[in-house]
């Protein structure tokens, strides 16, 4: 089945560093690829969605200039928490959809525990 | 996306079927039941869906009301592995140019 692969699995890093998280769909061409945000005891939250050469689309709420997303090959799309405070803790997840899997469920990466000290 | 109701926790002994229900009552007539399930500390597992007729994997079964308001995902012989929040979204077919939107889905608890 389809694999989505999601680096590193957990980070830990100072207040006010930026933290890079790759999700790379393995063996299909990921046109579109999801962001999601898990807090503790919660479900997952859709923070934006990223086609492949195009500019992500944030849902409410979700600040863009915080929260940099990269989707320039149809295999690798990035995350990247700018200047990372304690309240950005959380479990990242990426999720990945391919043209040619036109009926067929989204993949999800394993996550990126993220601790802001 | 139609709203979907999942209890929030069930038991079940190891061996035995685990049957998880979801209501959908107001399911469109271009939306699937999707099933994925989130193990502690993972990113979710897609498991199974469908549209209106029965369907069944090497994971599990799912079986939908003739109405299509409800459902429920068969898993024939629980593991302790099978623990895990189990979550049903409908939503229009597809993998889709949208994400998915989780409810707080239903604890399973497999017990030995």
């Amino acid at each position: 089945g389809a694999v989505v692969s999601q680096h590193p699995s957990w980070v830990i890093c100072k207040s006010g560093t930026s933290v890079k998280i790759e999700c790379r769909s393995l063996d299909f061409q990921a046109t579109t690829m999801f962001w999601y945000r898990q807090f503790p005891k919660q479900s997952l939250m859709l923070m934006a969605t990223s086609n492949e050469g195009s500019k992500a689309t944030y849902e409410q709420g979700v600040e863009k200039d915080k929260f940099l997303i990269n989707h320039a090959s149809l295999t690798l799309s990035t995350l990247t928490v700018t200047s990372a405070h304690p309240e950005d803790s959380s479990f990242y997840i990426c999720s990945a959809s391919g043209y040619l899997l036109s009926n067929q469920p989204q993949h999800f990466g394993d996550g990126t525990r993220l601790s802001i000290l | 996306d139609a709203k979907t109701t999942q209890p929030p926790s069930m038991d079940c002994a190891e061996g035995r079927a685990a049957n998880l229900p979801c209501n959908h009552s107001t399911i469109s007539g271009n939306e699937y039941v999707y099933w994925y399930r989130q193990i502690h500390s993972q990113g979710p597992q897609y498991i199974i869906h469908g549209l209106k007729n029965n369907e069944t994997n090497e994971m599990a079964s799912l079986i939908i009301t003739e109405d299509r308001k409800s459902s429920t995902l068969i898993l024939p012989h629980a593991t302790l592995r099978d623990t895990a929040v189990y979550y049903c979204i409908v939503r229009v077919g597809g993998g889709g140019a949208d994400g998915l939107t989780f409810g707080k889905g239903t604890h399973l608890i497999i017990q030995p």
